[in-house]
């Protein structure tokens, strides 16, 4: 079945660049996002990569994408305080990008 | 302005007793998903409509149940919820052949 992995913690200080991991297992997957969530709130979508593609950015955001190792990552340059939040990989098959399969969530952690 | 919006934010409910979720959307989108997040844990999903059409994933729990009474509205309910059954649960929306979806707040419930 599907299978998403990402590492658990990362801490950075301010002002430097963060770097989350993600792996994945199945070939099939045609998109692949980036989400946020803060402390008790919802899901808020970053930024989506699609499967032909092997990078993509965005402001302060890069994605790059190794289709042959099942390789995502999400740079976030600049990091800031108020980048401190949980961050998951998640990746779909479907047309219905909802329909998705998501990581356990990295967790970022921000010092000034 | 809200699109994807969650009442209540927080649910306690008593074991065994029937509890109800509701989700309403502005964006018109004709696919709704319901996602169950536990504590530091990836979202799984529940189940999906697809305009009309429900879709239950193969694992969600017969305790689990959803209404659609009309674009807008998607409701989850929850049965005989038990102790295991306290999560978030979080509500998206997609339309077809878009590549983003979008969530609301969550619902965060308590089984005492």
């Amino acid at each position: 079945g599907e299978d998403v992995e990402q590492s658990l913690f990362l801490s950075v200080r301010e002002g430097d660049s963060s770097v989350i991991n993600c792996t994945y297992t199945d070939s099939s997957s045609t998109y692949l996002y980036w989400y946020k969530q803060e402390p008790g709130a919802g899901l808020q979508l970053l930024t989506y990569i699609f499967s032909n593609m092997d990078m993509k950015q965005d402001q302060r955001l890069t994605v790059l994408l190794n289709k042959k190792d099942k390789h995502l990552s999400l740079r976030i340059a600049d990091t800031q305080t108020g980048d401190s939040a949980i961050y998951f990989c998640a990746e779909s098959i479907d047309t219905n990008a909802g329909k998705s399969t998501f990581g356990d969530g990295t967790t970022l952690t921000v010092k000034p | 302005d809200a699109m994807v919006i969650q009442n209540p934010r927080y649910q306690v409910t008593q074991f065994g007793k029937p509890v109800t979720l509701s989700c309403s959307q502005t964006l018109n989108h004709n696919v709704m998903y319901w996602y169950q997040q536990k504590s530091s844990q990836a979202p799984k999903l529940l189940f999906h409509y697809y305009d009309k059409d429900f879709n239950n994933e193969a694992d969600t729990p017969d305790n689990f149940q959803s209404r659609r009474p009309n674009t807008s509205f998607c409701f989850l309910d929850i049965r005989s919820p038990g102790l295991g059954d306290a999560a978030m649960y979080l509500c998206a929306t997609s339309s077809t052949g878009r590549t983003e979806a979008f969530f609301g707040q969550g619902t965060r419930l308590t089984v005492v």
